[in-house]
């Protein structure tokens, strides 16, 4: 059974940035999935942040491109989501999932983990 | 304000049926783009409910089933359960994001 499960800092300040890490169990982050991370701020929907593919290719929401970055840690079965220069505005549970190559839906995610931008 | 639209909430006795709408528009659902659903329960890792359309990931009951018409799609829940409770999202892909974009979410109550 796949798994992914996030970690990081839960409180960043304003200005600073934000880094977390999905660890991925039951699959290889060299298999032939999207990797993605996925983010819910308070009283909101879903927002997609942005996929990395082992082969080098990444994906980023337009309006988060210039602050954010999504690689692989092949080695060490993970993947992780940095966020520059973040406001308030960045407050939200992140979760990471998985994309099939084959598809356009998510099929297995993380429980999420709450990040609060504040000073 | 989420590119996808969804109603913020939905209620059914136990036993009924209820049904989740999701409009997009001409860079998603309406440019032929297929409609995923997820389930949200509190304290949960969301879960693939309906891929493409109307496609059940083994282990979804046969309770729940979507379908995608023009600009919308739905997800029908019929004989409601008390752990039926929860939210749940539509997902499309979006020509304008060139990635996902997601309903606000629907908030299932089970009276």
């Amino acid at each position: 059974q796949v798994h992914l499960q996030e970690s990081g800092p839960g409180l960043v300040k304003p200005s600073g940035t934000l880094s977390l890490t999905c660890a991925v169990t039951g699959d290889a982050v060299i298999s032939n999935n999207w990797w993605s991370w996925v983010r819910q701020s308070p009283g909101m929907g879903l927002q997609w942040i942005g996929e990395v593919f082992h082969g080098g290719s990444m994906n980023y929401q337009p309006s988060l491109t210039g602050r954010v970055t999504i690689s692989l840690d092949r080695s060490n079965g993970r993947f992780s989501l940095t966020l520059n220069s973040v406001t308030a505005a960045d407050t939200a549970v992140y979760f990471c999932a998985r994309r099939p190559i084959s598809g356009a839906f998510l099929d297995y995610w993380g429980q999420g983990v709450l990040v609060t931008v504040s000073s | 304000q989420s590119v996808l639209t969804q109603p913020p909430s939905v209620s059914g006795a136990p036993g009924q049926g209820v049904t989740i709408s999701c409009t997009g528009g001409s860079s998603n659902i309406g440019a032929n783009y297929n409609v995923h659903w997820y389930q949200h329960l509190p304290g949960t890792a969301p879960k693939l409910l309906i891929s493409d359309n109307h496609n059940r990931p083994s282990g979804v009951p046969e309770r729940f089933s979507g379908s995608r018409s023009g600009t919308s799609a739905s997800l029908a829940i019929t004989g409601l359960q008390a752990e039926d409770e929860g939210f749940y999202y539509c997902q499309s892909y979006d020509s304008r994001v060139s990635g996902p974009v997601f309903g606000g979410g629907t908030k299932l109550t089970v009276l």
